[in-house]
């Protein structure tokens, strides 16, 4: 039962375009997200999160939006730039866990000088 | 500059050997974890720590068991390697509470049972 699912494995965008990853949840307990970042042969490294207090939150280039009535999150990114290919995965956190994070299944994402 | 240091980058064992994978965390964190990495599966919690001595089972604990005998220190211990176990092993910690400032990764461990 995969409670946080990221349904692209792959995503390709020309350098200085956005570049916008999704992720959905099933589970209406989760009330904490982030996001990281992982490149080949190194642990992944926090990104971005998001309190579900909040629809947005913004860090550089770097901007999560949360729609807590459809159950999704999306990372934007803007301008996308050749150093932030890598996978990038969702996590989530219910409020009743502690810190036990749930993470999705990760997007590869490309950016194409 | 917090670190999650794993002892090894690189392992390649034999099927039914008894397997050690170590993590260090400098940073005082109460909270230490243990993910497996797989192609299409995403990161995959095998157990967690809130304490020393203290371990919890997660989403696919079987054929795994752990150790924490200081706060510092997580072990993964696989009683008898099989072949689908071989995969990348992610150890992660964080400051215990709540809001949630992220786990620390350390850089895994790409493990090879044969």
């Amino acid at each position: 039962d995969q409670q946080v699912k990221q349904n692209s494995p792959s995503l390709s965008v020309q350098e200085g375009r956005i570049s916008i990853l999704n992720c959905d949840y099933t589970n209406s307990m989760f009330d904490y997200f982030l996001w990281y970042k992982k490149y080949p042969a190194e642990g992944p490294t926090f990104l971005i999160s998001i309190s579900s207090i909040k629809d947005k939150n913004e860090d550089g280039r770097f901007t999560v939006f949360l729609n807590k009535s459809a159950k999704h999150l999306s990372l934007h990114i803007v301008p996308s730039q050749p150093g932030d290919s890598a996978v990038y995965f969702c996590a989530a956190e219910p409020e009743t866990s502690g810190s036990r994070l749930t993470f999705g299944e990760g997007t590869q994402l490309t950016v194409n000088p | 500059d917090v670190k999650v240091t794993q002892s090894s980058r690189y392992l390649v064992k034999r099927t039914g050997e008894k397997v050690f994978l170590e993590c260090v965390q400098d940073m005082d964190h109460e909270n230490m974890f243990w993910y497996r990495q797989d192609p299409g599966l995403g990161l995959r919690l095998i157990y967690f720590s809130y304490d020393v001595k203290m371990k919890e089972k997660g989403d696919i604990p079987e054929g795994y068991s752990v150790s924490r005998e200081k706060k510092e220190r997580f072990s993964l211990i696989l009683e008898s390697a099989s072949t689908n176990q071989t995969s990348m092993y992610l150890c992660a910690s964080s400051f215990g509470g709540r809001p949630n400032y992220g786990y620390t990764f350390g850089s895994g461990t790409r493990l090879t049972v044969v």
